[in-house]
């Protein structure tokens, strides 16, 4: 199956600060998402994104399938985003958008 | 936005019992999924249900899991006798035919 590795495990930041994490996938996907887990445990869609740009406020993401990666920018970091980040990619077969997930980057941000 | 719904939020039972974790999907998916967090760990992949049967399953899915879709809007998972090891965070997802996910806000259960 679809191998998922994300970069880099753990990240500290001033508040204020921007930051890039990134997602390596080992195979061909045509569903890649990004998720950041709040103190609570909820997930939360960020983006859809298996391949292009995407914008939204602070956030934005690229992924570039043909390279088998994808990259997640945080600009101006609050400590509101503060929390793991997931990405999770999957190849749709019959019946199936079952999803892989790395180990997540464990943002800290600090005032 | 639509959102999936999980219950209970918590749950907390005593090793060997039965729990049935349920869901409500959004409403027009087709394809429904259960992940499984252990604390501190990634999220794993349990199970996909579509056209009301199981299209997918991982290792961790043994006997004594069990999903069922009783009606047209639920979706639940049974774990028939829990174990310790058993404790962690359940997502349910649901998901159209793009495959983008849309996730539950989870059920903690913890085995004592």
């Amino acid at each position: 199956g679809i191998q998922v590795e994300q970069s880099p495990p753990d990240l500290i930041l001033q508040e204020g600060a921007n930051s890039t994490l990134r997602c390596n996938f080992s195979d061909s996907v045509n569903n890649l998402q990004w998720f950041h887990q709040n103190p609570w445990g909820q997930l939360i869609n960020l983006f859809y994104i298996p391949s292009g740009t995407k914008q939204n406020g602070r956030l934005s993401a690229t992924t570039v399938a043909t390279e088998r990666y994808s990259l997640l920018y945080i600009s101006s970091s609050q400590t509101t985003d503060s929390g793991v980040y997931f990405c999770a990619a999957s190849y749709s077969g019959a019946g199936s958008y079952q999803l892989t997930f790395g180990k997540g980057t464990k943002l800290s941000v600090i005032p | 936005e639509p959102e999936v719904t999980q219950t209970p939020s918590h749950q907390v039972t005593q090793m060997g019992q039965e729990v049935i974790l349920r869901c409500v999907p959004i409403s027009n998916h087709l394809y429904f999924y259960w992940y499984r967090q252990i604390l501190g760990q990634k999220v794993e992949f349990l199970v996909s249900f579509y056209n009301n049967e199981i299209s997918e399953k991982s290792e961790i899915f043994d006997d004594q899991f069990s999903v069922e879709r009783p009606d047209g809007s639920n979706f639940t998972l049974k774990i028939r006798s829990t174990k310790l090891e058993d404790s962690a965070m359940y997502f349910c997802a649901s998901s159209s035919t793009t495959g983008r996910a849309f996730f539950g806000q989870g059920t903690r259960l913890t085995v004592v």
